[in-house]
């Protein structure tokens, strides 16, 4: 079955320090997605990302954060310099159409920031 | 603003119970996710579903429209059943957003 690929599994970082994470999306999908989960919190859209363009965001996701699809098979979030609240669970999701259906989620990124 | 209620936060059953999980949603959510999260963190998508009643193995989800409520059953649980359950809402005015829910953490003894 199709799968969504995160890399790494696990980052550790330091303060200000860039971090990019990277995602492999399904293949024929068309929309992309960034989710985080601070620990024992719910969790949070933060940006979809269609057509080359971000489509929709989050008031989570400012001026320290940006995605991109530099070569049409990764997505990529990029947190420029990051801070102890961003220590996090980053998942990428993929799906077919606009909305939920096809739906899929990554395994995630735990970053940690010290 | 979106959002999304499910009840309860924790939930202790024995082997070979019948376990519900629900779900309440805003005026705006079209349609529900069901997803599965294990202790590693990793999400798994059960069920979409904007209308009726879906059934995979043990598991089926129901949604009502009217009364914006979904549940999750899971029939002869199972200790391997263990994990967290997240309904998901999304729909046309919040584009193409996930709103999560809290998470119903499900243990299940032997």
């Amino acid at each position: 079955e199709p799968e969504v690929t995160q890399t790494p599994s696990h980052q550790v970082t330091q303060m200000g320090q860039e971090v990019i994470l990277r995602c492999v999306p399904i293949s024929n999908h068309l929309y992309f997605y960034w989710y985080r989960q601070i620990l024992g919190q719910k969790v949070e859209f933060l940006v979809s990302f269609y057509n080359n363009e971000i489509s929709e965001k989050s008031e989570i996701f400012d001026d320290q954060f940006s995605v991109e699809r530099p070569d049409g098979s990764n997505f990529t979030l990029k947190i420029r310099s990051t801070k102890l609240e961003d220590s996090a669970m980053y998942f990428c999701a993929s799906s077919k159409e606009r909305g939920f259906y096809g739906y899929t989620f990554g395994s995630g990124t735990r970053l940690t920031v010290v | 603003k979106n959002e999304v209620e499910q009840s309860p936060q924790n939930l202790t059953a024995q082997e070979g119970e019948f376990i519900t999980i629900n779900c309440s949603y805003s005026v705006g959510i079209s349609a529900l996710h069901w997803l599965q999260q294990h202790p590693g963190g990793g999400i798994v998508s059960l069920f979409m579903l904007s209308s009726g009643k879906k059934k995979h193995g043990r598991l089926i989800a129901t949604i009502n429209i009217q009364e914006k409520h979904s549940s999750l059953h899971i029939t002869a649980s199972h200790p391997r059943d263990s994990a967290v359950y997240i309904c998901a809402g999304g729909g046309e005015t919040s584009g193409s957003r996930l709103t999560f829910g809290e998470g119903t953490q499900l243990t299940v003894n032997p």
